[in-house]
């Protein structure tokens, strides 16, 4: 059964930083890109980033680009996002989804989210 | 510049069926896409990616009555015999070299 369980959530004062992660299983990990997709509080949908399979291709949505850092280790079937110079508008629940191949394509398995919470 | 619209609320009859629109922004037309049900207080689910011309892969475990087709820049899906539990917001997501897009989603009500 393919899981994907993220982590790292909550409150955390603006400017400050935040490192989620994602732990996966029941997939060789290494063959998926995988995203970072976040909801604030009764909005729709909205892309962070992604890596590629290998890592080594990274990519951010405009609104995270040089804040944020995705990365991941195959070796531990684990994705992150580092959060740095957090903002309010970046509080949301933040899910991570596996790309149905290694390249970007859709996604095809979800997480349950974990809830970021940006204020002082 | 590559987006997809979609309407903000749909709603039918329980047992009716439903129609969702996912529309492609100008010359983009060939795109697939991909649409996904958010069930209230639940995390996203994928049903469904549905191609150009019309052929559509299903998640596993997504029922019959769930079907995606294609006509020109408009991606559909389907909703067929609806049931409580189908009431949820639906987003359609596509995607280019480097990023994702998804739509603002359809919330669907069943009277």
């Amino acid at each position: 059964e393919v899981q994907l369980l993220e982590s790292g959530g909550g409150l955390v004062q603006p400017g400050g930083s935040l490192r989620l992660s994602c732990a996966v299983s029941g997939f060789t990990f290494s063959a998926s890109a995988m995203s970072w997709v976040r909801q604030a509080p009764g909005k729709g949908l909205e892309w962070v980033s992604a890596i590629s399979g290998s890592g080594g291709a990274t990519f951010y949505a405009v609104s995270v680009k040089g804040r944020f850092t995705v990365s991941r280790d195959n070796s531990r079937s684990t994705l992150f996002l580092q959060m740095n110079s957090l903002i309010a508008e970046d509080t949301a629940i933040y899910y991570c989804a596996r790309s149905y191949a290694s390249g970007l394509y859709h996604f095809d398995q979800w997480g349950q989210g974990t809830l970021v919470t940006v204020s002082s | 510049q590559l987006g997809v619209t979609q309407s903000p609320s749909a709603s039918a009859a329980l047992g009716a069926s439903v129609k969702l629109t996912c529309t492609l922004s100008s010359g983009h037309s060939t795109y697939a896409i991909a649409w996904h049900q958010q069930q209230p207080e639940k995390g996203p689910r994928y049903l469904m990616k549905v191609n150009s011309d019309g052929s559509h892969n299903k998640g596993d475990g997504i029922p019959d009555r769930f079907s995606g087709s294609s006509s020109g820049a408009e991606r559909y899906l389907t909703i067929s015999s609806l049931q409580s539990e189908d009431e949820a917001d639906y987003y359609c997501q596509t995607w280019g070299t480097g990023f994702y897009v998804f739509g603002t989603g359809t919330k669907v009500t069943v009277l």
